[in-house]
């Protein structure tokens, strides 16, 4: 069965500086994958997704992952944090378009000035 | 964005007693989950329905759960009856088929008392 690894449970960055979060997912064959996000008491949104294709994605409000067969990797990325990018961070991957997302733990981003 | 609403966003009710969770999905998509996500937990799958029918559920989805979208109407998960360890975030998702993108309601937050 897939599974998704998200070995940072919380990370802490100070506003400006470049966040990467992991992702480690295992899956028989070519998956797709998503980080999520999840703001204070709010459902969850996308930020980016991948479908086999170009390694890189750009997703929304500067972040960008990057898929890595070789790894089994997805992690993402975002040069310059805003205080606004505090939040918790779901990365999933997807079986096919039916049976919905496997999700990881989360890694909860702390942002202080 | 397309939207999924949920209602109600939170509801107290004492165990044993039955709930009703009501889900707006966005127009046109086929498929419809359920999520389950305890206070600071990860987000974990409970069910999928689609053509009337339940394609796959979790070890999550009890017997005294249930799910259905009686003519198109809201998408519910009813629990009948509660237990304590029901209180929990239940998100609701759709998803049109074509993507595997989900689409995240802001969550119906339970409360078994």
């Amino acid at each position: 069965a897939q599974s998704v690894t998200q070995p940072d449970a919380r990370v802490t960055v100070s506003e400006g500086a470049s966040l990467q979060l992991r992702c480690k997912y295992s899956y028989f064959g070519t998956p797709y994958l998503f980080w999520y996000v999840q703001y204070p008491r709010q459902g969850l949104q996308l930020l980016l997704k991948y479908y086999p294709g170009d390694p890189v994605v750009q997703g929304v409000n500067g972040f960008e992952a990057e898929f890595s067969k070789s790894n089994s990797s997805f992690h993402l990325r975002k040069a310059s944090v805003h205080w606004s990018d505090w939040a918790v961070y779901f990365c999933a991957v997807s079986l096919n378009y039916a049976q919905g997302l496997t999700f990881g733990l989360g890694t909860r981003v702390s942002v202080f000035p | 964005g397309p939207k999924v609403l949920q209602i109600p966003s939170h509801q107290i009710i004492d165990m044993g007693q039955m709930v009703t969770l009501n889900c707006d999905p966005v127009s046109n998509h086929l498929y419809f989950y359920w999520y389950k996500q305890i206070l600071g937990q990860q987000m974990e799958f409970l069910v999928n329905f689609y053509n009337g029918k339940v394609m796959e559920k979790s070890k999550l989805f009890k017997d005294q759960f249930s799910v259905e979208r009686p003519d198109g109407s809201y998408f519910t998960l009813k629990i009948q009856p509660t237990a304590l360890e029901d209180s929990a975030v239940y998100f609701c998702a759709s998803s049109s088929g074509n993507t595997g993108q989900l689409y995240f309601g802001e969550g119906s937050k339970l409360t078994v008392l």
